[in-house]
């Protein structure tokens, strides 16, 4: 059972559109909220770490915003590209050990 | 520029067989941990260090064994293969600079192991 839940599971985009996603988690014991970048035969690349609630990131034409209170973060991605195909982490840390736990990930496909 | 660095890439293993993953990462880091990926499963936590000399489960521990004798590896030892342990396995290597959950963590490219 996952405690980190994203939705959608994955989703295709044409070239050109925005899109965002969800990663839900637990309201209690909130440490911080990860969100990962995996491209396929790569290994997962960090785009942001995020601790205070309302907190917003932006990395370019990607962004994510948090909610500690509800439990939940959106990542959006704007004007989507091609090179924007990826399957897309988020982690939760609930201790102060800072163990991540990783939701199943949302796989985003954008097309020309 | 090396990095989280894991060897071997692929490796096949008849059932009951032993063997070690390693994991190296030469960016100083504190803290270091062993996941595995399974299909709809995301990244489950196998063991995780948080500094040389100190180890702990994480969530999917059993068969697994790991040690952490320097700062820069983390070895993964399989103590007798089973076929649910083909997986892909990420070891991965974070900073402790102000807290272990601010931080992002970087990851090794995995290893593929098939167990027959």
């Amino acid at each position: 059972i996952l405690n980190v839940e994203q939705s959608p599971q994955s989703l295709h985009v044409q070239e050109g559109d925005s899109t965002n996603f969800t990663c839900s988690f637990p309201s209690s014991n909130f440490y911080a909220l990860h969100w990962y970048r995996w491209e396929t035969a790569k290994s997962p690349e960090a785009l942001f770490v995020m601790t205070l609630n309302g907190d917003e990131k932006k990395k370019g034409r990607i962004s994510a915003t948090l909610n500690t209170k509800e439990g939940y973060s959106y990542l959006y991605i704007k004007g989507s590209q091609p090179e924007d195909s990826a399957t897309y982490l988020c982690a939760f840390i609930s201790d102060s050990w800072g163990k991540l736990q990783f939701g199943a990930g949302t796989q985003v496909v954008v097309t020309p | 520029n090396a990095g989280v660095t894991q060897t071997p890439k692929f490796q096949v293993l008849k059932t009951g067989q032993s063997m070690t993953l390693q994991c190296a990462q030469d960016m100083n880091h504190e803290y270091m941990s062993w996941y595995r990926q399974d299909p709809g499963m995301g990244l489950r936590l196998i063991h995780y260090s948080v500094g040389a000399g100190i180890t702990d489960q994480g969530e999917v521990p059993n068969g697994y064994n790991v040690s952490r004798s320097t700062t820069e590896d983390f070895p993964l030892r399989l103590l007798s293969a089973a076929p649910s342990q083909t997986s892909v396995y990420f070891c991965a290597s974070r900073s402790r600079a102000g807290s272990y959950s601010n931080q992002p963590q970087h990851f090794g490219d995995g290893t593929r192991l098939s167990i027959l």
